[in-house]
């Protein structure tokens, strides 16, 4: 089977770095995504790791290890708006993409 | 601009009834997928289609069926709805080619089955 897992909340203060964990258990795993959603809304992208490394776009970056079958996604200087939900998904052999069940993020001032 | 949307964006109806959900996206992609998310589940893959005239069952299909015409539609249709299949029902869609990691999702559908 396929799962993956990721704490379901965090809390932070603004100005903090905070990261959120994902390990999953796959076949044919091709990368981990990461993404946002706020307040019920649609979710967006944020990062993809395919290799194993680091990934940065701006505040926030991305990491992978294939041989821990384990990412995490680290966000910088929090922001108020920065309080939401995050998914990790991997992409699965057949190109779908696998979601955990969510962290919920709270930055508080 | 490309966009995806979703209609309608609230929907109550009664346990019984077919129900079908639209989704629209102009971004010419040929993948699109149909999500639920309920509290504690994350978002789960309904069905999902590579292209016209292909659909493929997703982790929770059962009372559910897809079918895609044309690239731009790929309508969710609930067969005979249950209070069970209330949820939040979002739409993707990602290239056919390289990005397939990088989904744009619509809106969401809220549907309330009575």
């Amino acid at each position: 089977g396929q799962s993956l897992e990721q704490p379901s909340e965090v809390t932070a203060v603004e100005g903090a770095i905070v990261q959120i964990n994902c390990t999953y258990q796959t076949s044919g795993f091709y990368g981990l995504s990461w993404y946002q959603q706020h307040d019920g809304g649609a979710p967006t992208f944020l990062s993809y790791n395919a290799l194993d490394g680091l990934e940065e776009t701006g505040r926030f970056s991305s990491f992978l290890s294939r041989s821990d079958s384990y990412g995490y996604l680290l966000l910088q200087e929090l922001q108020m708006k920065d309080s939401a939900s995050y998914f990790c998904a991997v992409r699965d052999r057949g190109g779908k993409l696998i979601f955990g069940q969510g962290t919920e993020l709270s930055v508080k001032p | 601009d490309a966009e995806i949307t979703q209609s309608p964006r609230h929907k109550i109806t009664e346990t019984g009834r077919q129900v079908t959900l639209a989704c629209h996206q102009t971004w010419n992609h040929n993948n699109m997928f149909w999500y639920r998310q309920d509290l504690g589940h994350g978002l789960r893959l309904i069905h999902y289609s590579y292209g016209v005239q292909d659909t493929n069952k997703g982790e929770v299909s059962d009372g559910y069926s897809v079918s895609r015409s044309n690239t731009e539609d790929l309508p969710l249709t609930l067969e005979s709805a249950a209070s069970s299949q209330t949820s939040v029902y979002f739409c993707a869609s990602s290239e056919g080619t390289g990005r397939w990691e990088t989904q744009y999702f619509g809106p969401g559908t809220r549907l309330l089955v009575l």
